[in-house]
């Protein structure tokens, strides 16, 4: 059984940072591409961010582009969000997900609340 | 990387029919056959319940079903029922590894 378990949220000030991880069970974690997706209170999903099965490619949402870098550790079978000068608008639920080919989340974590606030 | 519109709420009767519309431009949904639907019930992580436009994933009930027509994707759920209460957002891919989502739409059934 797929079990994804993110962890790393928390209450952070305007232009600090953050590191997600998100420990991963129950498949061979180096063979899938994973997904960072997240969720205002109270609003709809947003798709973050995706790397590959090897790590070698990654993408971003152009809202978080250059101040987020995905990455992962195949060897730990976890996955991380470094998050880098954040926003209010930041705010939100942090969702990791195992993808169904490239790019569509297809199991998902239960998420983890970062709250960016002074 | 605009979101798909998705109407804010529908509703229906145990046992109805409804259909939920997503509707992107020709950089995703048209230019795709790659559009995936969620079912996200209060305060859970969403669950996958089709993708590719039509095809269910296993353990997902037929009574969910997916068609896309141009620049517009529709999930229906037939003979509904009290546990299909939930918010549901589709997403479509959207070149270069990217993906879209929709606003979502909140089911009501009355």
């Amino acid at each position: 059984e797929v079990h994804l378990l993110e962890s790393g949220g928390g209450l952070v000030q305007p232009g600090g940072s953050l590191r997600l991880s998100c420990a991963a069970s129950g498949f061979t974690f180096s063979s899938y591409a994973m997904s960072w997706v997240r969720q205002a209170p109270g609003k709809g999903l947003e798709w973050v961010s995706i790397i590959s099965a090897n790590g070698g490619s990654t993408y971003y949402a152009d809202s978080v582009k250059g101040r987020f870098t995905i990455s992962r550790d195949n060897s730990k079978n976890t996955l991380y969000l470094q998050m880098n000068t954040l926003r209010a608008d930041d705010t939100a639920v942090y969702y990791c997900a195992k993808n169904h080919g490239t790019t569509l989340p297809e199991y998902w974590g239960q998420g983890t609340l970062v709250t960016v606030s002074s | 990387q605009s979101a798909l519109t998705q109407p804010a709420s529908v509703s229906g009767s145990p046992g109805q029919s409804i259909t939920i519309s997503c509707t992107g431009t020709s950089s995703d949904i048209g230019g795709y056959n790659y559009v995936s639907w969620y079912q996200q019930h209060p305060g859970k992580a969403p669950k996958l319940i089709l993708y590719n436009v039509s095809d269910r994933p296993s353990g997902v009930s037929n009574r969910f079903s997916g068609s896309k027509s141009g620049n517009t994707a529709s999930l229906t759920i037939s003979g509904l029922q009290a546990e299909d209460e939930a918010d549901y957002y589709c997403t479509s891919y959207s070149g270069s590894s990217t993906r879209v989502f929709g606003g979502g739409t909140k089911l009501t059934v009355l």
